[in-house]
């Protein structure tokens, strides 16, 4: 499997509930990232948690990282509709200034 | 808020024609980078620019790609002779410095190859 993968693929939830997704990743890295993808408009970042770091909050996202199973998890608490957007978490590689790698993504759809 | 924006938003080239996409990063941002995300795909890394520099470079980023900031404020992405596997959104982003910051996107652009 490739550099950053989430799962699941796709999550359908009703207003209110939480949304977990999970991100697993194959190399050593600095940081780790979510992105948040509306269809047709760029990417918009959430949270960055650093490898030394395994546990930060904003808002209602929580974010988890377990460097030794080179996992994460992004938790949307208490969702709302205009959650519904893809997730992508991103990894930095030990060893790179400036390169980004992306994660397949989880397709997250809030209904009402 | 500053954000990145990039012109234009939808391109429609003929295959084997040069391709010029446009970006404005943000202005106190020092590292530029360029994405693509084929349809359905995921987004893969391009390039990444600094200190009027290529920093990195993906597998992707052969020799018909090619970057520039022509001036204080442009970052342009050119493909010297389009296929249409190059058909795909693109996306330029920026941080104030280098990957251990957030970047921040611009909304892409739609590049379709015929």
């Amino acid at each position: 499997s490739q550099q950053g993968e989430e799962d699941p693929q796709a999550l359908s939830i009703q207003e209110g509930e939480n949304a977990t997704m999970n991100c697993s990743y194959k190399t050593s890295i600095n940081n780790l990232q979510w992105y948040r993808q509306n269809s047709g408009r760029g990417l918009v970042h959430l949270i960055l948690i650093r490898s030394n770091e395994r546990e930060k909050h904003s808002g209602r996202l929580r974010v988890t990282l377990d460097t030794s199973k080179k996992s994460s998890s992004l938790l949307i608490t208490a969702s709302r509709a205009a959650d519904t957007a893809s997730y992508f978490c991103a990894t930095d590689a030990a060893g790179t200034a400036s390169k980004l790698t992306f994660g397949t993504g989880t397709r997250l759809q809030v209904t009402l | 808020e500053p954000e990145v924006t990039q012109t234009p938003s939808h391109q429609v080239t003929q295959m084997g024609q040069e391709v010029i996409l446009r970006c404005v990063p943000i202005s106190n941002h020092l590292y530029f980078y360029w994405y693509r995300q084929i349809l359905g795909q995921k987004v893969e890394f391009l390039v990444s620019f600094y200190n009027n520099e290529i920093s990195e470079k993906s597998e992707i980023f052969d020799d018909q790609f090619s970057v520039e900031r022509p001036d204080g404020s442009n970052f342009t992405l050119k493909i010297r002779s389009t296929k249409l596997e190059d058909s795909a959104m693109y996306f330029c982003a920026s941080s104030e410095m280098g990957v251990r910051q957030p970047q921040h996107f611009g909304d892409g652009t739609r590049l379709s190859i015929l």
